[in-house]
């Protein structure tokens, strides 16, 4: 299984403002996901981060709200821009390891006020 | 569209007693599914899978979980539970390689797990 750290674990942010995520892989993955955990609720893919093309978003989300960079087979980004207090969620990374089986990150709390 | 339904959101069983948490989806076809547990503060780890084959699969911890393909269910259990399994149990679900593969998978509410001394 990969081991995977994100960063920051937690913040707080002011509405209004942009938090970037970073979300650090120990191996080199071609699949890297970003997932939305609303308090109480369950996983939500935000988008596909694929190394050397463009992100691919769900449903919902957007790129203007949730941009990504993916520079490298190791590394990628989720910024949240212009939050507002329903931002207020966890955000994971997860990879594709083993075929069809994903592995995640710890995590990021964001608090929007 | 594909969904899954947890029904229960919260359990609560005493250390030493048996778990049953129910998983229940809806896919157009066998999918691949999952079983991840997150405790406080983590990630999710994943707890096992089933793609194919024995429907009684054994997983990490003591877990297993078994798929009947009649009910659409993959129902995970533990016959002893131990104070440390408290968390929160997600079932999740994703696309079979017969069905084109992919990675995108499908989670549940969660079924949060109590476990009193």
């Amino acid at each position: 299984s990969a081991v995977i750290s994100q960063k920051p674990s937690r913040d707080i942010c002011q509405r209004g403002t942009s938090l970037t995520i970073q979300c650090q892989v120990d191996s080199q993955v071609t699949m890297m996901f970003w997932y939305r955990q609303q308090p109480g609720q369950s996983l939500t893919l935000i988008a596909t981060a694929n190394q050397g093309s463009e992100a691919t978003y769900e449903s919902g989300f957007v790129i203007d709200k949730f941009p990504i960079s993916r520079p490298n087979l190791t590394f990628s980004t989720l910024t949240v821009s212009n939050m507002s207090p329903e931002d207020s969620s966890i955000y994971l990374c997860s990879v594709v390891g083993h075929p069809y089986e994903q592995y995640f990150g710890p995590g990021t709390r964001l608090t929007v006020t | 569209a594909q969904s899954v339904t947890q029904p229960d959101i919260h359990i609560t069983v005493s250390e030493g007693a048996s778990l049953e948490l129910r998983c229940n989806y809806s896919y157009g076809a066998t999918p691949y599914l999952f079983w991840y547990v997150q405790s406080p503060g983590q990630g999710l780890q994943l707890l096992l899978k089933y793609f194919s084959g024995d429907t009684l699969v054994q997983g990490i911890k003591g877990f297993e979980a078994e798929f009947k393909r009649s009910q659409s269910s993959f129902n995970l259990r533990k016959p002893s539970v131990h104070w440390s399994d408290a968390a929160e149990y997600f079932c999740a679900v994703g696309p079979s390689i017969l069905t084109g593969g992919g990675n995108k998978l499908t989670f549940g509410t969660g079924t949060q797990l109590k476990v009193e001394l």
